[in-house]
C-alpha cells in the first residue's frame, strides 16, 4: 500500500513569489494534517482536516497561508507571498479512526525562500 | 502551553543499549508517541503508549509513567542505521488529534 504522497520534495523560490505545496493521504485517511518543521525541531501543526472540513487551523498564519482539501482527500497548501522565514520542511500526515488513530508521514516538501 | 523536553544529542556505541528520556507538561493526555527521523525523511511510527508500564517491540521499547509526564525510549543491540532522531510527542485531545513534538533527540552511534 503506498504511504502518504507529497510534491514536489524540493522548492527553491524567491522571496515574495508564489508556491504550492501537494499531499495525497493514505487511502481510507479521512484525517490529514500539515506540520511545519524547522531545522532540529520537531514538527509543529498548521491545519488540520477531517475530511474537505478544516477543524483546526488557529496556527496557521492566515495572512500569507492557505489550504484546500476538495472531496476529502488530496490537499494543496499554499503561500503567497513567501518570506525569508517560511524556508523549512512542509509535512503532510494522515490518520484514521483506530486503537491509537497513528499518523503517518509524508516525506515533506524542503523549502528554500532566497 | 504545552512543555515537551527531550535531551538535543546523545551518542551510543554500536552493540549497546542507549535510553532517551522524554519529560512532558501538557494540558491534557491522551498518548505518548515516539517516531524515528532520519536526516531528509518522514517521521516513521515507533511506539504508543497510553497506560503506564512498559511496551516491548523488538529492539525498542518504551516506558511511561503518566503521573510523573515521563517515559523513555530503550534501544537494544545499537546498530550505525539506528543514527537518527527521535520524537517524543504527546498527543493532547482523544481522537485524531494533532500531536505535539518535542524537539527530537538526535542520536549518533559510533562503532
Amino acid at each position: 500500500e503506498a504511504g502518504v504522497v507529497q510534491s514536489p520534495r524540493y522548492k527553491i523560490i524567491e522571496k515574495k513569489q508564489p508556491v504550492a505545496f501537494w499531499c495525497n493521504p493514505i487511502s481510507g485517511h479521512n484525517t490529514l494534517y500539515w506540520y511545519l518543521q524547522n531545522l532540529g525541531q520537531g514538527p509543529e501543526l498548521l491545519i488540520r482536516y477531517e475530511n474537505e472540513e478544516a477543524v483546526d487551523d488557529s496556527q496557521l498564519p492566515k495572512d500569507r497561508f492557505s489550504a484546500e482539501r476538495l472531496k476529502g482527500v488530496d490537499s494543496t497548501l499554499k503561500i503567497q507571498p513567501a518570506e525569508l522565514g517560511d524556508s523549512a520542511v512542509y509535512l503532510c500526515a494522515s490518520s484514521f479512526a483506530g486503537l491509537n488513530n497513528e499518523q503517518f508521514f509524508g516525506p515533506g516538501t524542503r523549502l528554500t525562500v532566497l | 502551553g504545552q512543555n515537551i523536553d527531550q535531551p538535543t544529542e546523545m551518542t551510543a556505541t554500536e552493540g549497546a543499549i542507549v535510553q532517551i528520556n522524554c519529560t512532558y507538561q501538557t494540558s491534557g493526555f491522551n498518548g505518548l508517541f515516539w517516531y524515528q527521523q532520519h536526516a531528509g525523511e518522514a517521521p516513521t511510527f515507533l511506539s504508543y503508549n497510553v497506560l503506564d508500564g512498559l511496551e516491548e517491540k523488538g529492539r525498542f521499547s518504551s516506558f511511561l509513567s503518566r503521573s510523573k509526564g515521563y517515559s523513555y525510549l530503550l534501544l537494544k543491540e545499537l546498530q550505525m542505521k539506528d543514527s537518527a532522531s527521535y520524537l517524543c510527542a504527546v498527543r493532547v485531545n482523544s481522537g485524531n488529534t494533532p500531536l505535539v513534538f518535542g524537539k527530537g533527540t538526535r542520536l549518533s552511534v559510533i562503532a
